[in-house]
């Protein structure tokens, strides 16, 4: 089984700051790895796809970055409505979701 | 639209059985895996299996294998997860979402089907 280990499991920054999470691979995953946003009471919506790419419709200010065990997801300038939990999931060898970071309001 | 719409919530009673669906629209249903994802209160997403509707080709989280079914029923353009007998560790929020078969990344979910299993 491959293991995503993913930090830190909550921050508490202020609108406009640059955030960034990580996500590390118990072995290599090329690319196969995707971003998700999830806000109370609504299901995950993807952010990034194949670690880099941005999903159409999503605001320009996520980025990832990454390859092999080792991915970034950064919010370069935080905005109110990104306070949120946030995953990793790889899809190389079947699927596994890493533990979530929490973006809360300081 | 592409969509994939769910069942409503469920109460059951331990012991009870349960069948969930998630009917997508929108696309061509045999040509996209279904994916369950399951969410306990106040924890993160864990993956329980997924399926691919054109043949029916089935795979199961090593931690879910065995606890739940996962089928699909292309004729209508529905997935189900079911369970023989609920136990009160099975209250959760459960997701469908969808994933193109070259790529098997999650893009588009379903809103939720909450199950509260409770005596």
């Amino acid at each position: 089984d491959i293991q995503m280990t993913q930090s830190p499991s909550s921050l508490s920054p202020s609108v406009g700051d640059r955030v960034t999470i990580t996500c590390r691979a118990s072995q290599g995953i090329r690319n196969d790895l995707g971003w998700y946003q999830q806000k109370p009471g609504k299901a995950p919506k993807r952010l990034i796809y194949a670690a880099s790419n941005l999903q159409s419709g999503v605001p320009s200010r996520f980025s990832g970055s990454g390859s092999g065990t080792e991915f970034t997801l950064t919010i370069s300038s935080l905005q109110p409505e990104d306070f949120a939990t946030y995953y990793c999931l790889q899809h190389n060898s079947l699927y596994t979701f890493g533990q979530g970071t929490k973006l809360e309001i300081k | 639209e592409v969509q994939l719409v769910q069942s409503g919530a469920e109460v059951k009673k331990p012991g009870e059985s349960l069948k969930i669906s998630c009917k997508g629209s929108g696309y061509s249903f045999t040509t996209y895996w279904i994916g369950w994802v399951r969410q306990m209160p106040g924890k993160g997403l864990e993956w329980m299996g997924i399926i691919y509707p054109g043949d029916s080709d089935t795979r199961y989280s090593p931690s879910f294998q065995g606890q739940v079914t996962i089928s699909a029923d292309k004729s209508i353009s529905t997935a189900y997860l079911d369970w023989s007998s609920l136990k009160a560790s099975d209250t959760a929020m459960y997701y469908c979402a969808r994933a193109p078969r070259g790529s098997s990344a999650f893009d588009i979910w379903g809103q939720g089907t909450m199950v509260t299993v409770s005596s």
